[in-house]
């Protein structure tokens, strides 16, 4: 209940193309939902956010898509960039956070 | 400037002795974490702090203490490492009610040999 998966583990986009990050949970508690970029040798850094009552929120190239019905969300990445290559996690927050095992973008030049 | 800011950034130690890792934060959060990232990436809460008490101890050993001195801090302390704690160990803060992204420090990758 407490656990949100995330994929794909890995993903290679050519720049320019799209990056596209799935996650799905079960606990219909959770009631904010944000994105996190993590670095080499840094902590995550909130990218993005959302609550379950907007079905998509964007911000500049970053988007995310929230169906809850299916209690899935997206990260979609537009134009990726090779300084977009890091590691991606989903969270939820419930009484706490829970995160996603992450996923690894590298974005070819 | 920093928000979140632990020390030290590494930590290189032997089995069986005992380290602590310090944490403040100066962006007026009530609440403070640390989470454990393993080699896998995944992250895990271990502890999370509002307003000096604690409120969440998940399944962590004992050897492990975390101490707040007051709202801006919150240091962890670790008897009788083991190899099993080699991970990068972060240190995060929000600010109280449902809904506040979590802020986190740059970690600190501790080894244990």
């Amino acid at each position: 209940q407490q656990q949100v998966k995330q994929s794909p583990q890995s993903l290679i986009v050519q720049k320019g193309g799209i990056s596209i990050i799935n996650c799905a949970y079960e606990n219909t508690a959770f009631d904010y939902f944000p994105w996190y970029q993590q670095f080499p040798g840094k902590g995550p850094a909130l990218l993005i956010a959302i609550r379950p009552d907007v079905s998509e929120k964007k911000e500049g190239r970053f988007t995310i898509s929230f169906n809850k019905s299916a209690k899935q969300f997206s990260l979609h990445i537009m134009d990726s960039q090779p300084g977009d290559s890091a590691t991606y996690f989903c969270a939820a927050r419930g009484e706490n956070f829970v995160f996603g095992p992450g996923t690894r973008l590298s974005v070819l030049p | 400037d920093t928000a979140v800011s632990q020390t030290p950034k590494y930590l290189v130690t032997q089995m069986g002795n005992d380290k602590s890792i310090k944490c403040e934060q100066n962006l007026g959060h009530d609440t403070m974490y640390w989470y454990k990232q393993d080699s896998k990436k995944f992250l895990k809460i271990m502890f999370s702090y509002n307003n000096k008490e604690l409120i969440i101890n998940e399944t962590v050993p004992n050897r492990f203490s975390p101490k707040s001195p007051d709202k801006a801090h919150l240091n962890l302390h670790i008897n009788s490492l083991e190899l099993g704690d080699s991970a990068v160990y972060f240190c995060a803060s929000s600010q109280g009610g449902r809904g506040s992204p979590l802020h986190f420090g740059n970690g600190t990758r501790l080894t244990v040999t």
